[in-house]
């Protein structure tokens, strides 16, 4: 059965420093893997995915994530952190094939200083 | 594009009481709506598939005669929580899967808060 987890319930960062939330997943088939964020009191928005093809995905506000097969893992990065990328951002997999129900971590916490 | 509504944003209910809630999708068509639940500082986790015309696929553990869930048309799909009680205050959020084109990502809609006193 497909899983994900998170490593690290809580992350923080100063404004402009790297932000780097991790993501491994378990899978019995090709994954379709996502990045969604959370703002409080709000639904999803999707970051960014992946399918197929390239292992490198870029998103919205500057994320990126890299499918590693090797080593199950699809970790979020962006270069600069903003005050507005503070928080909630779950990384997910699809239960099947592409457009099935998603199974969801637990979640990270981003939060940014100043 | 791809825009998934929901509504109400927030109710309030007593114990007992049923409560509808809608999750359209406004600019496109889905065969496919999914119902998550989201308890405070946890993970979504789903509850059931909804398919346009055939009735919902639920998880293990999740009771189809208390959350039922109808979706009648391509662009509608309710889900009622009847006779509702406290433990059931939760955020409930839709997605839906579009009908044709892109149809690896689900869209989400705002969420539901249900409180229920």
């Amino acid at each position: 059965a497909q899983s994900v987890t998170q490593l690290g319930s809580h992350v923080s960062v100063s404004e402009g420093a790297l932000v780097l939330l991790r993501c491994n997943y378990s899978s019995s088939v090709p994954p379709y893997l996502f990045w969604y964020v959370q703002y409080p009191n709000q639904g999803l928005q999707l970051l960014l995915k992946y399918t197929t093809g390239a292992t490198l995905v870029k998103g919205i506000n500057g994320f990126e994530a890299e499918f590693k097969k090797s080593e199950t893992s699809f970790h979020l990065t962006k270069p600069s952190a903003h005050m507005s990328d503070a928080a909630e951002y779950f990384c997910a997999v699809s239960r099947y094939q592409a457009g099935t129900a998603l199974i969801f971590g637990k979640g990270t916490t981003l939060s940014v200083s100043s | 594009g791809a825009v998934v509504s929901q509504h109400p944003s927030w109710v309030i209910c007593k114990s007992g009481t049923s409560v509808k809630i809608e999750c359209r999708s406004l600019d496109f068509q889905a065969t496919t709506m999914f119902w998550y639940r989201q308890f405070p500082k946890q993970s979504l986790m789903l509850m059931a598939t909804s398919n346009e015309g055939s009735k919902a696929t639920y998880e293990q553990g999740v009771e189809k005669d208390k959350f039922l869930i109808n979706h009648a048309s391509l662009t509608l799909s309710t889900l009622t929580v009847t006779s509702a009680h406290p433990e059931d205050s939760s955020f409930y959020i839709c997605s839906a899967k579009a009908a044709t084109g892109n149809q690896e990502t689900q869209y989400f809609g705002p969420g539901t808060r249900l409180l229920v006193l």
